[in-house]
């Protein structure tokens, strides 16, 4: 079965830096996510994306964050200037049409010291 | 509070046994789903419910969707160790565009 990839599987940065998280969505899927799972909590929602824009984007979503898909593949999380309350772990998610089965990659663990 | 509440939060049986995990919520939905999370892995769908009181069956799995469609159960019969994992509901929000989940039942099936 295709999967989602993303990239590292482990990101460990310092306060106040720049990280970039990377995901290969399935081929033919149009709509792009990101969501995030802090330890011991629950999955939340951070933004999805579609026809290279944002389609949604939750609270958490701030203005520290964006998403770009920079060819036709990759889809990237941008967090400007990490917060310790960013470790988490961050998967990407992609599905062919809005509202039908989403896939999720393995994730993104996300360490801020 | 939460928009979907799992229960138990935590489940711990023996092989063999039989079990049921809950989401509830006062809210209803137009779909619910489960998801199966393994440790470092993202969550798996496991199977969408749309019509209240349906009942969906996967090998030993059997998800119901409440008449109301406010909440769910996922039975598993038999429990094997490779049941162990955390099990998520999740809906989509109002419109549409992203999933909201449950915390999620953690379940260990011991052999």
């Amino acid at each position: 079965e295709p999967e989602v990839t993303q990239t590292p599987s482990h990101q460990v940065t310092q306060m106040g830096q720049e990280v970039i998280l990377r995901c290969v969505p399935i081929s033919n899927h149009l709509y792009f996510y990101w969501y995030r799972q802090i330890l011991g909590q629950k999955v939340e929602f951070l933004v999805s994306f579609y026809n290279n824009e944002i389609s949604e984007k939750s609270e958490i979503f701030d203005d520290q964050f964006s998403v770009e898909r920079p060819d036709g593949s990759n889809f990237t999380l941008k967090i400007r200037s990490t917060k310790l309350e960013d470790s988490a772990m961050y998967f990407c998610a992609s599905n062919e049409r809005e509202r039908e089965k989403l896939f999720f990659g393995s994730g993104t663990q996300l360490s801020v010291l | 509070t939460q928009l979907l509440e799992q229960s138990p939060q935590f489940l711990s049986i023996q092989e063999g046994e039989n079990l049921t995990v809950y989401c509830n919520s006062s809210s209803v939905f137009s779909s619910l789903q489960w998801y199966r999370q393994e440790p470092g892995e993202g969550p798996v769908l496991l199977v969408t419910v749309v019509t209240g009181g349906e009942v969906k069956k996967l090998k030993r799995l059997t998800f119901q969707f409440g008449d109301a469609r406010k909440d769910s159960s996922l039975h598993i019969t038999a429990a094997q160790p490779g049941d162990t994992g955390l099990y998520l509901c999740a809906v989509p929000n109002q419109a549409g565009t992203a999933l909201i989940f449950g915390k999620g039942t953690t379940l260990s099936v011991s052999s």
